[in-house]
């Protein structure tokens, strides 16, 4: 099975500023035939389920601000959202759809406001 | 598209559960339906999916032979069965659409199952 490693664990940031989370899998999930990422990021406030903000490690879903960005490739990738809101405090998970099952998460990133 | 839970049991340790789950606004036999869980206060954890349009599984090795998807495309549900509960599956189950590739776009609101004798 892959295994995908966030960092870190928790996160405070002040409002408007830059926050970063990391995430590495423990095989590539760089397809080469296509050459995607099969990396997706969700993101899960209290009492919701997750939502989906980014796939393929860069690209936003529909609706989702453009303060959030996903880069990397590989094996090592980061969500970055570029000027914290309050909305945005949640907890962020990465997950691989590289292999066949079963498609693994991360332990998640708590982020919250400084 | 919503996807549309049943909600909260409570079982005994030995018993059985079967969550449903309700799809409307879009084809349900277009796309698969997967299963994750969730502990309380955990991560996220991929349990299965099911095809609807063919009835085909996939199960985590984990839950092998104590989990079983089934759907009911004239209703366009989905539904899993957990068998043999203990107390650590006590969690949030939720069912999550995904395409052939596997990221999930649209979520159910969770179905919390409590085991506890």
């Amino acid at each position: 099975d892959i295994v995908m490693t966030q960092s870190p664990d928790s996160l405070a940031v002040s409002l408007g500023e830059r926050a970063t989370i990391n995430c590495k899998s423990s095989q590539s999930l760089l397809y080469s035939s296509n050459n995607q990422n099969y990396l997706a990021w969700y993101q899960q406030k209290p009492g919701q389920p997750p939502k989906l903000l980014i796939n393929w490690a860069s690209t936003r879903d529909v609706g989702v601000p453009d303060r959030f960005s996903g880069s990397g490739s590989g094996t090592d990738f980061t969500l970055t959202i570029s000027s914290l809101q309050a909305e945005d405090v949640a907890v962020y998970y990465c997950q691989q759809y590289y292999s066949s099952p079963p498609y693994t998460f991360g332990q998640g990133t708590k982020l919250e406001i400084k | 598209v919503q996807l549309v839970q049943s909600g909260a049991e409570v079982k005994k340790p030995g018993a059985s559960v079967k969550v449903s789950c309700k799809a409307s606004g879009y084809t349900f036999t277009g796309y698969y339906m997967n299963w994750v869980r969730q502990a309380p206060g955990q991560g996220l954890e991929w349990m299965g999916r099911i095809n609807p349009n063919s009835g085909d599984t996939d199960y985590a090795e984990k839950y092998q032979g104590r989990v079983t998807m089934t759907r009911d495309t004239s209703s366009s549900t989905a539904y899993m069965e957990l068998r043999n509960l203990r107390s650590d599956d006590t969690a949030f189950y939720y069912c999550a659409r995904s395409g052939q590739v596997v990221y999930f776009d649209f979520w159910g609101q969770g179905s919390l199952i409590t085991v506890s004798s």
